[in-house]
């Protein structure tokens, strides 16, 4: 159980260009996901929390206008990366709390994302 | 969210014990310790977590000092496929609020 999946698990896309990366959790209803950037080497840096029904909370120094997310229904978070430029360039990852396992994060996959 | 210090890399041989150590000595009463892996190009894998007492699940097993300022993660036979990079985070549990900051983690290499 607990099964976050992400689609799709890599892009390539052209600068200037919007891409929509999809969060689902496959077995669980999340009222609650976040979505997470990791250059290579580097560490996950937590970018915005994803609540089904309302606005995101972005952190500090994200851009809620460039990275839209949507969070329409309990199983499902989307992201997209708006006018993609060659530094947006990372890997994008979702996870999703299950509040029967006390507000246990599980993640997805991951989506590689190049901008040429 | 308290902060942790994990060492930048550990090698284990394949088969023995790959003991993990994490500092958090600002840990507050209600901060549990987490700890997550990441295989290369994949999304982090829960491990354990755990309060006060010592935990022990199918993967691993988590000291927590008596004073909590400290923890180690216990792999009881590595093998090739615990190569990866392990997060050690403090936070508090149990809130509809799961934030979890990661740090650097320890990079883990196994090998034959």
């Amino acid at each position: 159980g607990a099964v976050v999946s992400q689609h799709p698990s890599w892009v390539i896309c052209k600068s200037g260009t919007s891409v929509k990366i999809e969060c689902r959790s496959l077995d669980f209803q999340a009222t609650t996901m976040f979505w997470y950037r990791q250059f290579p080497k580097q560490s996950l840096m937590l970018m915005a929390t994803s609540n089904e029904g309302s606005k995101a909370t972005y952190e500090q120094g994200v851009e809620k206008d460039k990275f839209l997310i949507n969070h329409a229904s309990l199983t499902l978070s989307t992201l997209t990366v708006t006018s993609a430029h060659p530094e947006d360039s990372s890997f994008y990852i979702c996870s999703a709390i299950l509040a029967e396992a006390y507000n246990e994060q599980f993640f997805g996959p991951g989506t590689r994302l190049t901008v040429l | 969210d308290a902060k942790t210090t994990q060492p930048t890399s550990m090698d284990c041989a394949e088969g023995r014990a790959a003991n993990l150590p994490c500092n958090h000595s600002t840990i507050s009463g209600n901060e549990y310790v987490y700890w997550y892996r990441q295989i290369h190009s994949q999304g982090p894998q829960y491990i354990i977590h755990g309060l006060k007492n010592n935990e022990t699940n199918e993967m691993a097993s988590l000291i927590i000092t008596e004073d909590r300022k400290s923890s180690t993660l216990i792999l009881p036979h590595a093998t090739l496929r615990d190569t990866a990079v392990y997060y050690c985070i403090v936070r508090v549990g149990g809130t509809s609020y799961g934030k979890l900051t990661f740090g650097q983690g320890t990079i883990l290499t196994v090998h034959p």
